[in-house]
């Protein structure tokens, strides 16, 4: 079964911190795509990547910067944590050519 | 980009059918439709895909107009673990890159015993 996990399931920091949320996955996929998921706004792309050390800007990226150092990690990195960055933040895999993305557990982000 | 259009919940009885309809009016020749599902405190799961064709699996059907601006994902008998928020999503396909999702609203599916 294709697994993609998550750093830590709730994570609670202040304003003006350095956050890095962590993604695994163990299916030697290409592609793996970070969202964040908001109560009526659903779930949107933040940033993607086709390979390593390639990204590409989704719908939201502002405020976010990504990592890709290694085919199976992508990190999302909030350089100065606002308030308005509380969300669900979920990553997700899949293979270049195939149809399926496959979600992580999510990480609850909340920002003091 | 495409965006796609589902009512925001509905609610079925146990082991009946549940036909949750999704509007692409601007749907372009290339996207896939897709469906996810996301039960509580998870990530959404993969549920089904098609691009013209009816298609069936273990989980659900999913029945496509004739003019694909319009999907209805059909559950058969609707268990209690069917009650989720259902997602219609247009697959934009980049060349040579996969594709990415673009997530509607979603439909929260309640079921009743």
């Amino acid at each position: 079964d294709v697994k993609v996990t998550q750093s830590s399931r709730y994570l609670v920091k202040r304003t003006g911190e350095k956050v890095f949320l962590e993604c695994v996955q163990d299916m030697d996929h290409e592609n793996m795509f970070w969202y964040r998921q908001d109560p009526g706004l659903g779930l949107r792309l933040i940033y993607f990547s086709y390979d390593v050390k390639m990204k590409e800007k989704g719908d939201i990226p502002e405020g976010y910067s990504v990592s890709r150092e290694k085919k199976e990690r992508f990190s999302l990195i909030l350089e100065s944590a606002s308030t308005n960055q509380t969300s669900m933040y979920l990553c997700a895999s899949g293979s270049i050519f195939g149809e399926t993305q496959y979600f992580g557990p999510g990480t609850r982000l909340l920002v003091l | 980009d495409a965006k796609t259009t589902q009512p925001n919940s509905m609610e079925s009885n146990e082991e009946e059918p549940v036909h949750l309809p999704c509007n692409h009016s601007t749907i372009s020749g290339t996207d896939y439709i897709h469906w996810y599902r996301q039960l509580p405190s998870q990530g959404p799961e993969y549920v089904i895909h098609g691009l013209t064709s009816n298609v069936n699996n273990r989980m659900a059907s999913l029945a496509i107009a004739e003019d694909r601006k319009s999907s209805t994902l059909i559950l058969h008998r609707a268990t209690l673990r069917d009650a989720a928020v259902y997602y219609c999503i247009l697959r934009v396909v980049v060349y040579n890159q996969g594709g990415k999702l673009i997530f509607g609203q979603g439909t929260e599916l309640s079921v009743k015993p």
